[in-house]
């Protein structure tokens, strides 16, 4: 079975641009959620998505947007870009169940 | 305020000790406590789930244990490898949060050869 998948693995914006980033979580998982991982630090919780609702919301301004489709997959939308949003964003996917499935993360660089 | 720490940020032994890893919080009511394995570049592996109600958890050379009173897990490897070499991510979920984790910010073992 395919793990989490996410796209791009590499992304390089300016500060001041718009991203999008995406997320496929594995097949027949329900729930998706978004995590910020900058370098030396643990994931950080942005949001969790189940059945296409928002079930959860960390503390991140209101630049960061997400959303779920009704294939299960997920959007991770930033706006405004600041220098410190360089970090690994992580997606995760679970079945219902605790542990969470990461996938390998898009690396954003903001210049 | 609420604290996830991790005992220290670099752990080095020697390949068929035990490496014994720690996580400590406050202000936490955890009714689950998860352990992650993360290599460089890559997302965290899920490794093992103990419940606030559980003291102790195992899977092959790994072992969890969880003290609510102490406020503190415990992660052992036994016989370890250089290939058990990586960062250990210790996350808890509070109650009632609907499976959000908050992680602590991990501990790098390296297992010499």
């Amino acid at each position: 079975d395919a793990g989490v998948t996410q796209s791009p693995t590499h992304l390089i914006k300016t500060r001041g641009q718009h991203v999008t980033l995406r997320c496929s979580p594995i097949s027949g998982h329900k729930s998706v959620s978004w995590y910020q991982q900058v370098l030396g630090q643990g994931p950080q919780f942005i949001f969790q998505y189940y059945e296409k609702e928002e079930r959860g919301r960390g503390n991140f301004p209101d630049r960061f947007s997400a959303r779920q489709f009704p294939n299960y997959s997920s959007e991770l939308n930033v706006n405004a870009l600041l220098l410190g949003d360089s970090a690994l964003y992580l997606c995760a996917s679970s079945p219902r169940t605790h542990e969470q499935y990461f996938g390998p993360g898009t690396r954003l660089t903001v210049t | 305020s609420q604290k996830i720490e991790q005992n220290s940020e670099a752990l080095n032994i020697q390949e068929g000790k035990t490496a014994t890893l720690t996580c400590n919080y406050t202000n936490y009511s955890p009714a689950y406590l998860q352990w992650y394995r993360q290599d460089p570049g890559r997302g965290p592996v899920f490794l093992l789930l103990i419940r606030e109600n559980e003291k102790e958890k195992r899977k092959e050379r790994l072992k969890v244990t969880f003290d609510t009173t102490l406020k503190q897990s415990l992660f052992h490897i036994t016989a370890s490898q250089p290939a058990d070499s990586a960062t250990y991510l210790c996350a808890l979920e509070d109650g009632g949060s609907n499976y959000k984790l908050t992680f602590g910010k991990g501990t790098l073992l390296t297992v010499n050869p």
